[in-house]
């Protein structure tokens, strides 16, 4: 699949604190998602992002779909220690093929 | 609605020995996706089903994997012989063609 530069790596936050995540590529994606894998579990959906600008919330999540189609960010309000995970951000083009970043992983300090 | 099923959980085999995973889609979505994710990295696409059909298996070793999709709904993968570097977990996802993809909880191999 496509690469996808996913950063930070990783983060440790304060509970409270609203965090950024993005990820870019150097190609054009039509369609890009983030998920969250706890462990032992799969990727769970948070958000899907259909068109350049876009702009989605749900809960405490909110994230966007790069006008240039090729970054997307999530940022997520007012952390709690549930947020711990890994967040990938994915994207697909023409082939409808899910390309997955590497994963954020995310650590809050109670 | 009921998600994505996959069995078993886990599973520990000896190298060169075989081992097959199932999986059960969300009732009504055409795609079914194999992945493997290995630790500390994001899903890596096998195999994509179209119904019955493959649509893509160009990641896919198909030395000693191999996968199908009876009657368009449950789809088995398989692995034979098995090797150490095949440790890992085993995604299947489902959805609708060109929107988003819904994940089972995996099948997490080991072999020694």
């Amino acid at each position: 699949g496509q690469q996808l530069n996913q950063s930070p790596q990783s983060m440790f936050i304060q509970e409270g604190e609203d965090v950024s995540m993005n990820c870019t590529s150097s190609s054009i994606f039509n369609t890009w998602l983030w998920y969250k894998q706890d462990p032992g579990e799969g990727p769970v959906l948070l958000i899907a992002l259909y068109k350049a600008g876009e702009l989605t919330s749900n809960g405490r999540l909110t994230a966007q779909f790069g006008i240039t189609r090729k970054d997307s960010f999530l940022n997520i309000s007012a952390s709690i220690p549930s947020d711990v995970g890994i967040y990938f951000c994915a994207g697909t083009r023409n082939d409808y093929k899910l390309s997955f970043g590497a994963g954020t992983t995310v650590t809050v300090r109670a | 609605e009921a998600g994505v099923a996959q069995s078993p959980r886990y599973k520990i085999i000896e190298k060169r020995q075989s081992v097959a995973f199932w999986c059960n889609p969300i009732s009504g979505h055409a795609t079914l996706y194999w992945y493997q994710q290995i630790l500390g990295q994001g899903p890596k696409l096998l195999i994509q089903f179209q119904n019955n059909g493959v649509v893509d298996d160009s990641q896919l070793p198909k030395d000693r994997f191999s996968a199908e999709r009876l009657k368009g709904v449950d789809s088995t993968l398989k692995i034979q012989p098995a090797k150490l570097e095949d440790s890992a977990v085993y995604l299947c996802a489902t959805g609708l063609a060109g929107r988003e993809q819904y994940f089972g909880p995996g099948t997490r191999l080991t072999v020694t």
